[in-house]
């Protein structure tokens, strides 16, 4: 695609469901990030691959948080047993190479909204 | 720890008056430097990066190691300025790209 697509736009959920968020990015493209961002905050890191490698998850908040990527393309957060406070803007974005400046391409983000 | 911050929450200035949007940052070693940017309806996007010492839509922004600053600038706003910035300093992984740090964020208002 043209750019990096993420799914859903917008996700209600109630408490202790679990949810799936969906991240496909620039084709090609080696890393792929994912940031969550609250109100009034900027993007927090949470996890990033290069392929289908995780390479630093030491952003995820806890162990109801985890992600995949498992062959090296579409990347999948999951959030288990969902709850309030996990209610944010979850950004997902792809890079050429993991080098440094590299230029980072971000998805307009699923709005997550824990009920 | 590291650390960036943006102080101000929100800026608001007159088209063509001069603009600048503070960032510092609290690093050990030199990261690398990013200004990021979201427009109204869009997608977060890269304005401009510290090493290619490029000037993007009349935007500078210069690295002072002294006062471990990295403040945005722009000598004549225009409305289509108002956005969202963030900076972001970038966490060095020996040459890696690792992650990027975000500050709060700064939002520009240009007014006519």
């Amino acid at each position: 695609g043209a750019g990096v697509s993420q799914s859903p736009r917008y996700k209600v959920t109630k408490r202790g469901q679990d949810v799936a968020l969906r991240c496909d990015p620039i084709s090609g493209h080696v890393s792929l990030y994912w940031y969550r961002q609250a109100l009034g905050q900027g993007p927090e890191f949470l996890t990033y691959f290069n392929y289908e490698a995780q390479q630093d998850k030491s952003g995820l908040p806890n162990d109801r948080f985890s992600a995949e990527r498992p062959e090296g393309s579409i990347s999948t957060l999951t959030i288990q047993r969902t709850e309030q406070r996990d209610s944010a803007m979850y950004r997902c974005a792809s890079s050429l190479a993991d080098i440094q400046n590299e230029k980072l391409f971000f998805g307009s983000g699923t709005q997550l909204s824990v009920l | 720890a590291q650390r960036v911050t943006q102080p101000e929450k929100l800026l608001s200035v007159f088209k063509g008056a001069p603009v600048e949007l503070k960032c510092n940052y609290s690093y050990s070693g030199s990261p690398e430097l990013f200004w990021y940017v979201q427009y109204s309806r869009q997608r977060l996007q890269l304005l401009l990066r510290h090493i290619s010492r490029e000037s993007i839509k009349g935007f500078t922004a210069d690295l002072n190691k002294g006062e471990t600053s990295f403040h945005l600038k722009k000598p004549f706003a225009q409305e289509e300025d108002s956005a969202m910035y963030y900076c972001a300093p970038g966490v060095n992984y020996g040459g890696s790209q690792g992650n990027l740090i975000f500050g709060k964020g700064t939002k520009l208002s240009v007014k006519p």
